[in-house]
């Protein structure tokens, strides 16, 4: 069976300049998270998907991001524009449902992003 | 708001011998959820083992085994006859009860094993 699938897995680019993430759940996981893990720490929630409705976004910065989940499957991330500071690992994880405490989240392998 | 502390940033141990991890945090609530994950170099991140805080006996997981200690909000990981695949990093997360809960991590340790 496939775990998360994230692309691109790197990306460069320079400030100002727009930027996508994608991400494919597990099959039949209703729940699915975007993570940012800055170096050497751990990942923060950016937002989490049931189905698909948003329901925590509130770490999500709005004015430079955004998320979707169209058809409740897979979803994008996207900044625009992109700051220096946005330098990070994107990690997208999935489950089935988010609300029991004892779904096991998988997590998929990230895009590492580098902001010039 | 909860927070989760590690302060160990590095960790080494010998093939076959044994290393405890440690993890403390911080909250008001009675009921939770404890968990270590670990991050192989480059690698997804798995689950390693889990704790509910109303369960008094400590979770074990083949070589992986916690110390939950409640009162002392203490959550370690002893990870016995250690591997070379145990090398990674290994983080120490927070989920409260509710169905919005969410994880709260730490900022992890990074556990190296030399032959």
């Amino acid at each position: 069976e496939a775990g998360v699938v994230q692309s691109p897995r790197y990306k460069i680019i320079e400030k100002k300049q727009p930027v996508a993430f994608w991400c494919n759940p597990i099959s039949g996981h209703n729940t699915l998270y975007w993570y940012l893990q800055n170096l050497g720490q751990g990942p923060e929630l950016l937002i989490r998907y049931e189905n698909e409705e948003a329901v925590d976004d509130s770490q999500l910065p709005k004015d430079r991001f955004s998320a979707e989940r169209l058809k409740g499957v897979d979803s994008t991330l996207k900044i625009q524009p992109a700051e220096l500071g946005d330098s990070a690992v994107y990690l997208c994880a999935s489950s089935l449902d988010g609300r029991r405490w004892d779904n096991e989240q998988f997590f998929g392998p990230g895009t590492r992003l580098t902001v010039l | 708001a909860q927070t989760v502390t590690q302060s160990q940033p590095e960790m080494s141990v010998q093939e076959a011998e044994t290393v405890t991890l440690s993890c403390t945090y911080d909250t008001s609530e009675s009921d939770y959820y404890l968990f270590w994950y670990k991050q192989p170099p480059s690698r997804q991140m798995i689950l390693v083992i889990r704790q509910e805080a109303y369960k008094q006996q400590n979770a074990t997981e083949n070589r992986f085994s916690v110390n939950f200690q409640k009162a002392a909000k203490s959550f370690s990981l002893k990870i016995s006859d250690s591997q070379l695949g145990d090398a990674a990093m290994y983080f120490c997360a927070y989920r409260s009860t509710g169905t919005a809960s969410k994880l709260t991590f730490g900022t992890g340790t990074r556990l190296q094993v030399t032959l």
